[in-house]
């Protein structure tokens, strides 16, 4: 596509329900990022990818978050048993794997919580 | 480990003048990227600028342009003929130069408004 696209834009869910997050990275690029951002603070790294292969997961919170990108293309980010401390802006990532480092964000997912 | 330091939570200035935004980091790494990405009340994220370590040359892109001081690891924003257009959040990120993994470390932000 021609930009990087994620959804659901909003979700509300309750506690201890699982959530999926997806990201379509702009077509080409190699490398996927997450990231999450509360309100009024900056981003934190999450998780990375190349191709399909989850290069560094430092990022994660704890065991109840995992990310996947199984053919290399679309990539899901999945909370399960949320807490109202998930919530946040779940931001994705795509760039390319060399030379121009610029990375382009999609729009986000609002995750609520309740 | 990388971090990265925004030191002014909030400024506002006036339509048509100068604003910096300050940003010092912390590495031991000699090449990186520094970033200075917006973030307007759409909460989307949008490059404002780059600059390579290895350049000395300060980055410029129209009105926004870089003050880079890698000894002192500086990397100030300064936005020219402010408009009100340029209302935002703005976060300062850090890139490592080596390896393929491209994550970016932020700064906490510095909330610019324009008055008019």
């Amino acid at each position: 596509g021609a930009g990087v696209s994620q959804s659901p834009r909003y979700k509300v869910t309750k506690r201890g329900q699982d959530v999926a997050l997806r990201c379509d990275p702009i077509s080409g690029h190699v490398s996927l990022y997450w990231y999450r951002q509360a309100l009024g603070q900056g981003p934190e790294f999450l998780t990375y990818f190349n191709y399909e292969a989850q290069q560094d997961k430092s990022g994660l919170p704890n065991d109840r978050f995992s990310a996947e990108r199984p053919e290399g293309s679309i990539s899901t980010l999945t909370i399960q048993r949320t807490e109202q401390r998930d919530s946040a802006m779940y931001r994705c990532a795509s760039s390319k794997l060399q030379g121009n480092t610029e990375a382009f964000f999609g729009q986000g997912t609002r995750l609520t919580v309740v | 480990a990388q971090t990265v330091t925004q030191s002014q939570p909030e400024m506002s200035v006036q339509e048509a003048e100068t604003v910096t935004l300050s940003c010092t980091y912390d590495t031991s790494e000699n090449n990186y990227y520094l970033f200075w990405y917006k973030q307007p009340p759409s909460r989307q994220m949008i490059l404002v600028i780059r600059q390579e370590a290895y350049k000395q040359q300060n980055a410029t892109e129209n009105r926004f342009s870089v003050n880079f001081q890698k000894a002192a690891k500086s990397f100030s924003l300064k936005i020219s003929d402010s408009q009100l257009g340029d209302t935002a959040m703005y976060f300062c990120a850090f890139m490592r130069g080596a390896g393929n993994n491209r994550k970016l470390i932020w700064g906490l932000g510095t909330s610019l408004a324009v008055n008019p």
